[in-house]
């Protein structure tokens, strides 16, 4: 089992649609969330972290964390076709300082 | 100028040569990683260093040696490259005293024929 997984895609959704993108993690010492954005060719750019169970939002977007159920989710609202990239969801272990990534989901809106 | 700057960006070499791939930071950060990407595999961790004496292995450190000659460099070498090694490298930094956060440089593209 991988350390942390996604579904690889590609998630289609309609321009101004809710898009959600799920992730979940094997490490229960598993202390902080994040989710980077990548485009085609370019480096990661983070969009949001989490450290507590439950809902955090920024502007469109909405972390998700249920630490009991292991799992992690990106909700973006009203998609738009400038959100069509590659979603990374990553887990740090503990205090290792360690990110490890999933495969990435790619988005086509 | 880039905060994390990776040099070369793109590479073609041959299989059994050398080859180092150099990332420097002006961020003032104490740590830095080596990913390595693959299409549908997402970034996985070669190695990382927390300080200039502290050197770990990650994931796939098969193959792979680095240096950490200074806080702001870290350098990541190919003793003897092999087909297999053909990927995208990304070089990032992170702050102990951060959100955790790891900030990317642009990316090195190589490939080994």
């Amino acid at each position: 089992q991988k350390e942390v997984e996604q579904n690889s895609g590609p998630l289609s959704v309609p321009e101004g649609a809710i898009a959600s993108l799920n992730c979940t993690y094997s490490d229960r010492g598993s202390q902080s969330f994040f989710w980077y954005r990548q485009y085609s060719g370019k480096s990661p750019e983070l969009i949001m972290f989490i450290y507590s169970n439950g809902d955090k939002e920024d502007g469109r977007f909405t972390a998700q964390l249920n630490k009991a159920s292991q799992y992690v989710s990106l909700l973006i609202r009203d998609s738009q076709p400038s959100d069509s990239a590659t979603y990374l969801c990553a887990v740090r272990a503990g205090n290792t300082g360690k990110l490890i990534f999933g495969q990435g989901t790619t988005l086509q809106v | 100028d880039a905060d994390v700057t990776q040099t070369p960006r793109n590479r073609i070499t041959k299989t059994g040569k050398r080859i180092m791939l150099e990332c420097s930071q002006t961020k003032g950060h104490d740590r830095m990683y080596w990913y390595r990407q693959d299409p549908g595999l997402g970034l996985r961790l070669i190695y990382y260093s927390f300080d200039v004496k502290d050197i770990n292995k990650g994931e796939i450190s098969d193959g792979y040696s680095v240096s950490r000659q200074a806080q702001a460099k870290f350098s990541l070498s190919l003793e003897s490259a092999i087909p297999n090694q053909t990927a995208l490298y990304f070089c990032a930094t992170g702050s102990q005293l951060g959100t955790g956060e790891l900030f990317f440089g642009e990316g090195s593209r190589l490939t080994v024929l």
